[in-house]
């Protein structure tokens, strides 16, 4: 089992609908991220949390809300999914003492 | 605008020819990470550096970061068409907060 799971792997959405997208994992870190990958830029931060009562905006917040719900679960929503949130979209996890990321498989998010 | 410039965005090689990935920044980090990343998965940490000037080997990868702590170079030798995938840097400020590249998508063709 991978130690940081994404759920849905895959998912097609209308304009206007909302969505989670769950993250969760086994590896007892901290911290978690999500982050949204576009071609050509890379990946950019959204929301991160240090700790379950630690939230924090990213780079590109607009749009997205998060739930750090325990420690081992963190979910991002888009409240009214729109077409340019089309997007692969990783969760992330890190250790305070550690500096390495480990990701999720993805999910592919697509707003039609 | 990206923290942190990769360059070139894409390289297509033949196996055998070495390359060099460059990744920089007008900032300073605490540690940079360099990570690969394979078609429908996550990124996958290759090495991470710390100290000005450092340089490490896996196999046929050297990562350096340089004296300032702002830059980093990927070199690959011999390059084979295992390598090909996405190359993404990171840099880490000292509140574990990590900013990446746009990436590097190299192909390597047999």
């Amino acid at each position: 089992d991978a130690d940081v799971t994404q759920t849905p792997r895959n998912r097609i959405t209308k304009t206007g609908k909302r969505i989670m997208l769950e993250c969760s994992q086994t590896k007892g870190h901290d911290r978690m991220y999500w982050y949204r990958q576009d071609p050509g830029l890379g990946l950019r931060l959204i929301y991160y949390s240090f700790d379950v009562k630690d939230i924090n905006k990213g780079e590109i917040s607009d749009g997205y809300s998060v739930s750090r719900q325990a420690q081992a679960k963190f979910s991002l929503s888009l409240e009214s999914a729109i077409p340019n949130q089309t997007a692969l979209y990783f969760c992330a996890t890190s250790d305070h003492r550690d500096t390495e990321a480990f990701f999720g498989q993805g999910t592919r998010l697509t707003v039609v | 605008t990206q923290l942190l410039e990769q360059s070139p965005q894409f390289l297509s090689i033949q196996e055998g020819e070495n390359l060099t990935v460059y990744c920089n920044s007008s900032s300073v980090f605490s540690s940079l990470q360099w990570y690969r990343q394979e078609p429908g998965e996550g990124p996958v940490l290759l090495v991470t550096v710390v100290t000005g000037g450092e340089v490490k080997k896996l196999k046929r990868l050297t990562f350096q970061f340089g004296d300032a702590r702002k830059d980093s170079s990927l070199h690959i030798t011999a390059a084979q068409p295992g390598d090909t995938g996405l190359y993404l840097c990171a840099g880490a400020n000292n509140f574990n907060k990590f900013y990446f590249g746009s990436g590097t998508k190299l192909n390597v063709k047999p």
